[in-house]
């Protein structure tokens, strides 16, 4: 079975803090795709980045970075210096067969 | 580009009352999806499909039923509204399963 959790309901930051969301998974599967999408206070849910099982190298595009470790089944999630316009809620989610998402992490970046 | 469409964007519903929430895609995607959104419990798949002429169930397919008779559309069908079927819910599509996937702008339904 798939699962994904994301144990950090909210986080509460200020302004040019640094933050790590938290993205564990299981699945049985060796072959798997993990993803992370935001969705701001508007609503839309938006693609941020797709990354498979045979890919352990970390990626970092501006400010976020994202750190896979096949060994404790994570994919974490860092915001460097964050910013008001990153308060969102962020989503992990598992692809082998069908899209299963975690229950989401909502960050707030305060001024 | 239209992407994703959802219709409608609201609903309120009486107990008991069915109806069906349309979505709609343009990219010839194979993969679609339906999704609720619940405060604290994230999106989780009510329904999906890879293809037209096959659907299965997620993770909380109850209450729910689908088809897929074209490669653009995948309607959900709520026959007997309920209280606890108050929800946002998200249609998604993907070129393949384990692809990006795209979403519509949400169905917020009340059913009172």
């Amino acid at each position: 079975a798939q699962k994904v959790t994301q144990a950090q309901t909210e986080i509460s930051v200020v302004e040019k803090e640094d933050v790590t969301l938290d993205c564990v998974y299981e699945t049985r599967d060796t072959t798997y795709y993990l993803f992370w999408y935001k969705q701001p206070p508007s609503g839309e849910l938006v693609f941020l980045i797709r990354r498979n099982s045979f890919d352990e190298q970390n990626e970092i595009s501006g400010r976020y970075s994202w750190n896979f470790q096949k060994s404790t089944s994570s994919f974490n999630f860092t915001i460097t210096a964050s910013q008001v316009v990153d308060s969102a809620v962020y989503f992990c989610a598992l692809a082998g067969g069908k899209l299963i998402f975690g229950q989401g992490t909502e960050l707030s970046v305060k001024p | 580009n239209a992407g994703v469409t959802q219709t409608p964007k609201f609903q309120v519903l009486k107990t008991g009352q069915s109806m069906t929430l349309q979505c709609a895609q343009d990219m010839n995607h194979e993969y679609m999806s339906w999704y609720r959104q619940d405060p604290g419990m994230g999106l989780r798949l009510i329904h999906y499909s890879v293809g037209a002429g096959i659907t299965d169930q997620g993770e909380v397919p109850n209450g729910y039923n689908v088809s897929r008779s074209t490669t653009e559309d995948f309607p959900l069908r709520l026959l007997s509204a309920a209280p606890s079927q108050t929800s946002v819910y998200f249609c998604a599509s993907s070129y393949e399963t384990d692809t990006e996937a795209f979403f519509g702008q949400g169905t917020r339904l009340t059913v009172v």
